[in-house]
């Protein structure tokens, strides 16, 4: 089945810093991406949505230049937290449209933790 | 907008418990419906889905029947295991070209032996 390798799945990092993460699918062209976070006990909070080659729509409340997105190819898209900064620290975790007509899924990364201290 | 609301957790059941997690859900149309399960420190995987009304979404004892009537999508098994314990959200698929997901708040569900 098709599967989304998701890197690193843990990362610290200093405050000030940037961090990147990686968000592959292995075995089938992701023409969407999705991005969420999650905070302890929580549920999932879509951050933004991209597109191959195109620029990355974002929720209502998302910085933009703080999370940066880019996905320049359908089978890899990136998250970075730019200048990162203690209350980032979450579960971030990606999904990739799988391609299909009226009845496509989702297949989601394992999600990597970040801690910003 | 639409949105998806779950039962509060945790839900804490013995070993071979009857299982039910409300899901209930507010949408523009008939939206697709799924469940996920979250183990902990992973991502999540879909455990069932249904694409229209009165379908009924199954796999590994689960179950899951789209109402549109009561707009519930509850999630059943008849008999937990120890291993079925995790995080379980409910979540709708949007109707538009973008196709988001939205997700319920999640219910912690652990089984004792």
């Amino acid at each position: 089945g098709a599967v989304v390798s998701q890197h690193p799945s843990w990362v610290i990092c200093k405050s000030g810093t940037s961090v990147k993460i990686e968000c592959r699918s292995l075995d089938f062209q992701a023409t969407t991406m999705f991005w969420y976070r999650q905070f302890p006990k929580q549920s999932l909070m879509l951050m933004a949505t991209s597109n191959e080659g195109s620029k990355a729509t974002y929720e209502q409340g998302v910085e933009k230049d703080k999370f940066l997105i880019n996905h320049a190819s359908l089978t890899l898209s990136t998250l970075t937290v730019t200048s990162a900064h203690p209350e980032d620290s979450s579960f971030y975790i990606c999904s990739a449209r799988t391609t299909g007509t009226v009845n496509y899924g989702y297949t989601f990364g394992s999600g990597t933790r970040l801690t910003v201290v | 907008g639409d949105s998806v609301t779950q039962m509060e957790g945790p839900v804490t059941l013995s070993e071979e418990a009857f299982l039910t997690i409300n899901c209930t859900y507010t949408a523009t149309g008939y939206p697709s419906l799924f469940w996920y399960v979250q183990y902990p420190g992973e991502g999540l995987q879909l455990l069932l889905k249904a694409t229209k009304a009165d379908d009924k979404g199954s796999n590994k004892g689960f179950e899951a029947t789209y109402r549109k009537e009561t707009t519930s999508f509850h999630l059943e098994k008849g008999s937990v295991q120890v291993s079925d314990s995790a995080v379980y959200f409910c979540a709708l698929r949007v109707i538009d070209l973008v196709g988001k997901l939205i997700f319920g708040q999640g219910t912690t569900l652990q089984v004792k032996p």
